[in-house]
């Protein structure tokens, strides 16, 4: 069974540009959260769907991010514009249900310059 | 204070030895609790579940001190393939199913 996959895998841009990063979940998870590990500190939470709709979106930073799932398939997380301190890992991960083992992919890792 | 907090290392230790890792927490209403293992430049992976009675999983031992709000992890008999960061995690509960994560404690098996 295929894992969680992220697309891109790297990605660097420039300060005031537009970057959207892409999650497919397991097939058949309804659950899907996005994360961000920033440089030096721990991993945190952006926000959690449940199929297409906004579960949880406590810890999305500020208006410039914005995640959608159309479908409540996959998902994507578009950042405009990106910031200096945007720069991190976004792990996305997936689950069958919402209090079952979450199931990260491998990441993007985001540069802004 | 944070919500977790982790002595984040390293531990460098030989093959065979035995290692503790803790954790402490700081909401008192968190209700589950794991530790998830990261390589370098991987994804988190689930390591295992923690629970008040104390579990085991082979070399792994996890106990939970929900008085002390404390969680604990220790390997015996290490291996090479044990180094990488082992991050402690909860569930903060009161309806929300986002993890909480500490920076991490890195391990390294030297042989």
């Amino acid at each position: 069974e295929a894992g969680v996959t992220q697309f891109p895998s790297h990605s660097v841009i420039e300060k005031g540009q537009t970057v959207t990063l892409r999650c497919d979940p397991i097939s058949g998870h309804d659950n899907l959260y996005w994360y961000r590990r920033v440089m030096g500190k721990e991993i945190k939470f952006l926000l959690h769907f449940v199929k297409e709709s906004k579960q949880d979106e406590s810890g999305m930073p500020n208006n410039r991010f914005l995640a959608e799932r159309t479908g409540g398939t996959y998902s994507t997380l578009k950042v405009q514009p990106a910031e200096l301190e945007d720069s991190g890992v976004y792990f996305c991960a997936s689950s069958p249900d919402s209090y079952y083992e979450q199931y990260f992919g491998p990441g993007t890792r985001l540069t802004v310059t | 204070r944070k919500e977790v907090e982790q002595d984040p290392g390293p531990f460098n230790v030989p093959e065979g030895a035995t290692v503790a890792f803790n954790c402490t927490y700081s909401n008192s209403a968190s209700q589950s609790f794991f530790w998830y293992r990261q390589d370098c430049r991987k994804e988190p992976k689930l390591l295992m579940s923690v629970y008040s009675s104390g579990n085991e999983d082979g070399r792994f031992t996890a106990q939970l001190n929900r008085a002390s709000q404390y969680i604990s992890l220790l390997i015996r008999d290490s291996k090479l393939s044990d180094s990488a960061t082992y991050l402690c995690v909860l569930y903060s509960g009161a309806g929300s199913y986002q993890l909480t994560f500490g920076k991490g404690t890195k391990l390294s098996v030297i042989p």
